[in-house]
């Protein structure tokens, strides 16, 4: 199983601040590496999949990068709407597997 | 626009049995994989299935195996997880997904299973 470990566990930055989130991947997995957003009560919401596709309807401020076993997750001016959990996910094998996430909380 | 609706949860004993649904609507189901995801309360994602578009294939997360089975009706725009012998750590909100190769785009808003004596 391949395992996927998000780093920080918790970020507390303010609004206009720039985040970045890793994802670090226990094997090559090259570039089926997507980022989802989750607010409490809600579903995931698709941010980025092929490590560095935004989805649509998803704004510009998103961008990730990275290839093999290092991803990231860059949000560059955070709005009030950004602050969440964060998961990354792989689908390279089975069995698909998700980070435990990154929190985003207001400073 | 794609829709996904859940529907099936309860609130269910050990060793008991659930049959989760996914009504699907806004897009050609038929030629989508779908998936299954779950979230414990208070705890992240967990993939626990998926199922190709024409049912040929099905791959499940270890610990639902011999356990669960994803099945799909195309003509029926649908998807279904009968789920058997049920624990408490199954205990969870299930997501069904939309998958385009490689990624989930469409999520539903996701169904409630309680596994408690």
């Amino acid at each position: 199983e391949i395992v996927l470990t998000q780093s920080p566990a918790t970020l507390s930055l303010s609004p206009g601040e720039r985040a970045t989130l890793s994802c670090r991947v226990s094997q090559n997995i090259n570039n089926y590496l997507t980022w989802y957003q989750q607010k409490p009560g809600q579903a995931p919401r698709l941010l980025i999949h092929a490590a560095s596709n935004r989805a649509t309807g998803i704004p510009a401020r998103f961008s990730g990068s990275g290839s093999g076993t290092d991803f990231t997750l860059t949000i560059s001016s955070l709005e009030p709407e950004d602050f969440a959990v964060y998961y990354c996910q792989q689908r390279s094998t089975w069995p698909i597997t998700f980070g435990q996430g990154t929190r985003l909380e207001i400073k | 626009e794609a829709q996904l609706v859940e529907s099936g949860g309860d609130l269910v004993q050990p060793g008991g049995s659930l049959r989760l649904s996914c009504a699907a609507s806004g897009f050609t189901f038929s030629s989508h994989w779908m998936s299954w995801v779950r979230q414990a309360p208070g705890r992240g994602l967990e993939w626990v299935a998926s199922i190709s578009d024409s049912a040929n294939e099905k791959n499940y997360v270890d610990s639902v195996k011999g356990r669960f089975t994803i099945s799909r009706d195309n003509a029926k725009n649908s998807m279904h997880l009968q789920m058997d012998s049920l624990r408490v750590e199954d205990t969870a909100v299930y997501f069904c997904a939309r998958d385009p190769p490689r990624y989930s785009d469409y999520w539903g808003q996701g169904t409630l299973v309680t596994v408690s004596p």
